[in-house]
């Protein structure tokens, strides 16, 4: 089943200590993003990555760090969490590249609930 | 730059009745719109899309949606809402350069039997 995955679903962490969210996607996408969704601001870009060793920053990318050594995982790194971080964020994948025209669809993962104390 | 502006942060309705979700969007480019629904604790799904072909874009379960450029409006409608409609919808914005999406805040939508 072509899909994105996310792992952890669920995190209760405290500030400052390391954490990554990983993930990964079977669709052999080259553009893949980081989202975090916050009530009333809906889904905001963290970090996105067109290709391997390819990132780049987002709308909100303080506090955050990716990176893509592999076409298939994308993982979200968080060095040093800070409870202004707590959110759900989603990670997408698509088959957009940067030679594409047109619109491609993003498929989204599940999400990955974040709760720094 | 793009912007997306969903008019109504909550939607109430009764079971049968129409749904309307009022979306206005900026752009700099040709845009490319979207609406996506999020059921409680389930990921993002696109319900339909409009990517300069006809106007009246139809999507899936029943909504379509109608893009007006001289009011620069994107709004989704269902004529008839049902129990399983109860969920946030998220109107989205692309530019026509790169894959960028740009979400507006959200509608929870509220379906009262």
């Amino acid at each position: 089943e072509a899909q994105v995955t996310q792992n952890p679903r669920y995190l209760i962490t405290v500030t400052g200590k390391k954490l990554t969210v990983t993930c990964s996607q079977n669709m052999n996408h080259e553009y893949m993003s980081w989202y975090r969704q916050d009530p009333g601001l809906g889904l905001r870009q963290i970090y996105y990555s067109m290709n391997v060793e390819v990132t780049d920053k987002g709308d909100v990318p303080e506090g955050y760090k990716v990176s893509r050594k592999e076409k298939r995982n994308f993982p979200l790194i968080l060095e040093s969490p800070s409870p202004n971080q707590t959110s759900l964020y989603f990670c997408a994948s698509s088959p957009w590249t940067s030679g594409s025209r047109g619109f491609f669809e993003q498929f989204f993962g599940p999400g990955t609930r974040l709760t720094v104390l | 730059a793009q912007s997306v502006t969903q008019l109504d942060s909550h939607v109430s309705v009764s079971e049968g009745t129409p749904v309307l979700l009022r979306c206005n969007y900026s752009s700099s480019y040709s845009p490319s719109l979207f609406w996506y629904v999020q059921h409680p604790n389930k990921g993002l799904q696109l319900l339909l899309k409009y990517t300069s072909a006809a106007t009246l874009v139809k999507g899936i379960n029943g909504f379509e949606a109608e893009f007006k450029k001289s009011e620069t409006s994107f709004h989704l409608t269902k004529p008839s809402a049902h129990m399983s409609d109860a969920a946030e919808y998220f109107c989205v914005v692309s530019a026509a350069a790169g894959n960028k999406l740009t979400f507006g805040g959200g509608t929870r939508v509220l379906v009262k039997p």
